[in-house]
């Protein structure tokens, strides 16, 4: 997708090992965000920024962290994987925040996804 | 938490209409409605977004009554290649978790 790329696309991995995604947006956008998908559950977001060294968690958190060193770059780093964290992570990435102005500035674009297997 | 409730999933033919409705009985005041569709093995993009009345791009439509408690996304003359997932998002952006994407709505296009 036009300015925001992930990688890796595809990662084995064992269990209890360290893992580290990155998104990279090319966009200059504030907002940065990650989320996970899988069967059943759809996409559910882990943490997102609202600026650089600006982080928040979202509703599934636990056993992820995040970075953002830079405004171009959110890492998501998995401390430990288990397989419960084997998943499709997709980055995605807005223009603005919270009060929304006006249409448009809140909507997400996303990345093509990053497919984490850990064994 | 403005949580939306779609169907899970829909059938249509090649060249019908298709109608998508998405509830969000507790839509904040601030709430935009925002729909993406996704493809398999693809993040989601973006189709329409609205606040009230009606929206049309020259992908879909999107209707919002008054009140506001509900979305309906129109495509017009589906086809094959609009067999997908569409997420009813609807929130401000992250305040207090509130952009949650719900299960979507599994549209199969028939020839």
């Amino acid at each position: 997708d036009a300015g925001i790329t992930q990688s890796p696309r595809h990662k084995v991995t064992e269990t209890g090992t360290p893992v580290t995604l990155r998104c990279h947006q090319t966009e200059n956008h504030r907002y940065m965000y990650w989320y996970r998908q899988d069967p059943g559950h759809g996409l559910r977001l882990i943490h997102y920024s609202y600026g650089v060294k600006d982080t928040d968690k979202g509703e599934v958190s636990d056993g992820y962290s995040v970075s953002r060193s830079k405004t171009e770059d959110f890492l998501l780093t998995l401390e430990s994987a288990t397989s419960s964290q084997t998943s499709v992570y997709f980055c995605a990435i807005s223009k603005s925040g919270p009060p929304v102005q006006s249409s448009g500035a809140n909507v997400l674009t996303f990345g093509a996804g990053s497919r984490l297997t850990v064994l | 938490l403005a949580k939306t409730t779609q169907p899970i999933s829909m059938d249509s033919y090649e060249g019908q209409e298709v109608n998508i409705t998405c509830s969000h009985n507790n839509i904040a005041t601030n709430d935009y409605i925002t729909w993406y569709q996704q493809f398999p093995s693809q993040g989601p993009r973006f189709i329409i977004q609205g606040y009230k009345t009606k929206v049309t791009n020259e992908v879909a439509s999107l209707f919002i009554p008054a009140d506001r408690k509900s979305s309906t996304l129109s495509l017009p003359r589906v086809s094959l290649s609009d067999t997908a997932v569409y997420y009813c998002l609807v929130g401000d952006l992250p305040d207090n978790n509130d952009m949650r994407f719900g299960a979507g709505t599994r549209l199969t296009v028939k020839p």
